[in-house]
């Protein structure tokens, strides 16, 4: 099973701050990656498909980038809706296999 | 617009099963699989497998295989996820997800999700 490993896994950031998340696989997985935010009591929201982009909707703030087994999810001026915890995942073999997430916290 | 809709929560005594249902509209149900991923409290995201509408093939993660089977009924574009002798640690909130590939663009993702359905087990 391809592992996939978040860091860091919470911060605290303030509004208009900019935020960068990493995602790392334990193998190559290309372009192979899906970024995911969860509200708490709410399902995953997808954000990002195939490393870098960005699905309908999503505020051009997010933003994502990588390949390979190295990825980032960046997040611009934040925004208050954009608290929240967010979780990779990769798509190149099944299992498909999460980041255990990364909590992003108001300073 | 699309949406999965699943039923409501259950509490089950350990040895017991549990069948969780979701309801898609807003899209031709055959043509996308439907994906279970799971939730324990306070933890991540637990993928459990999914299954093709269009033909029924299935593809179970390890951890669960022999004691899960999800199902489809086309006929009301429905999916549902039996897992049998539940155990404490199948404790979670249950997600269904519609399973969305693109050519060139990866292996596919999962939107949109089901609103969840939390399963506890307890005696």
């Amino acid at each position: 099973d391809i592992q996939m490993t978040q860091s860091p896994s919470s911060l605290s950031a303030s509004v208009g701050d900019r935020v960068t998340i990493t995602c790392r696989a334990s193998q190559s997985i290309s372009s192979h990656l899906n970024w995911y935010q969860q509200k708490p009591g709410k399902a995953p929201k997808f954000l990002i498909y195939a490393a870098s982009n960005l699905q309908s909707g999503v505020p051009s703030r997010f933003s994502g980038s990588g390949s390979g087994t190295d990825f980032t999810l960046t997040i611009s001026n934040l925004q208050p809706e954009d608290f929240a915890t967010y979780y990779c995942q990769q798509s190149y073999s099944t299992p498909r296999t999460f980041g255990q997430g990364t909590k992003v916290e108001i300073k | 617009q699309v949406q999965l809709v699943q039923s409501g929560a259950e509490v089950r005594e350990p040895g017991a099963s549990v069948k969780v249902s979701c309801k898609a509209s807003g899209y031709t149900f055959i043509s996308y699989d439907i994906t279970w991923v799971r939730q324990a409290p306070g933890q991540g995201l637990e993928w459990m497998g999914w299954i093709s509408p269009y033909n029924g093939n299935t593809n179970y993660a390890q951890k669960v295989q022999g004691r899960v089977t999800m199902t489809t009924d086309t006929s009301t574009s429905t999916a549902y996820m039996e897992l049998r002798s539940l155990r404490s640690d199948d404790t979670a909130v249950y997600y269904c997800a519609r399973v969305v590939v693109a050519v060139g663009a990866g292996g596919g993702w999962f939107d949109p999700w089901g609103q969840g359905t939390l399963v506890t087990v307890s005696s």
